[in-house]
């Protein structure tokens, strides 16, 4: 079946300093790729949509200067946490779209310290 | 109230029993998902529904759409399916909504 991947899968980051999450589709093209934020014992929650060669769309009350996503290629979409205070330590999960399935990736839990 | 409701949010069942999880939800949707989230936070896409029925495995998935509800169920449940479950719906652009999710716990 179709993998997604997420590089790191985890991360401690200084407060203040910024942190870059990759999301690649292995075996096939997602057109659109999504970023999730997990709170412990909470449900995923949308943060933007991403589309290849565009930019991304964002949730309400996400701050796009904030979560930079960069989608540029059909494998690959960052997220880059700038300036990362402890109230961003969460768990970030992407997933990729393809042929209306969408595949999760592993998730990447940032603590910042 | 949330855009999408499960029950129950705890499920403790012993090994070889039938589960059943619910979800309902309030919007217009273009389809249904049920998702696995283990310990690690790793996420598993089980089933994708528009309608009817689907199977796979020991797991079946239904959905109705007047009634705006679905159900997963486990036959034949095992300690392995022990994970949390999650109900999410689609809307336009592909966007998922999600339910609290279900914390299911299977002992031996």
């Amino acid at each position: 079946g179709a993998v997604v991947s997420q590089h790191p899968s985890w991360v401690i980051c200084k407060s203040g300093t910024s942190v870059k999450i990759e999301c690649r589709s292995l075996d096939f093209q997602a057109t659109t790729m999504f970023w999730y934020r997990q709170f412990p014992k909470q449900s995923l929650m949308l943060m933007a949509t991403s589309n290849e060669g565009s930019k991304a769309t964002y949730e309400q009350g996400v701050e796009k200067d904030k979560f930079l996503i960069n989608h540029a290629s059909l494998t690959l979409s960052t997220l880059t946490v700038t300036s990362a205070h402890p109230e961003d330590s969460s768990f970030y999960i992407c997933s990729a779209s393809a042929s209306r399935e969408q595949y999760f990736g592993p998730g990447t839990r940032l603590t910042v310290t | 109230k949330n855009e999408v409701e499960q029950s129950p949010q705890n499920l403790t069942a012993q090994e070889g029993e039938f589960i059943t999880i619910n979800c309902s939800y309030s919007v217009g949707i273009s389809a249904l998902h049920w998702l696995q989230q283990h310990p690690g936070g790793g996420i598993v896409s089980l089933f994708m529904l528009s309608s009817g029925k689907k199977k796979h495995g020991r797991l079946i998935a239904t959905i109705n759409i007047q009634e705006k509800h679905s159900s997963l169920h486990i036959t034949a449940s095992h300690p392995r399916d022990s994970a949390v479950y999650i109900c999410a719906v689609e809307t336009s652009g592909s966007r998922l909504t999600f339910g609290e999710g279900t914390q299911l716990t299977v002992n031996p």
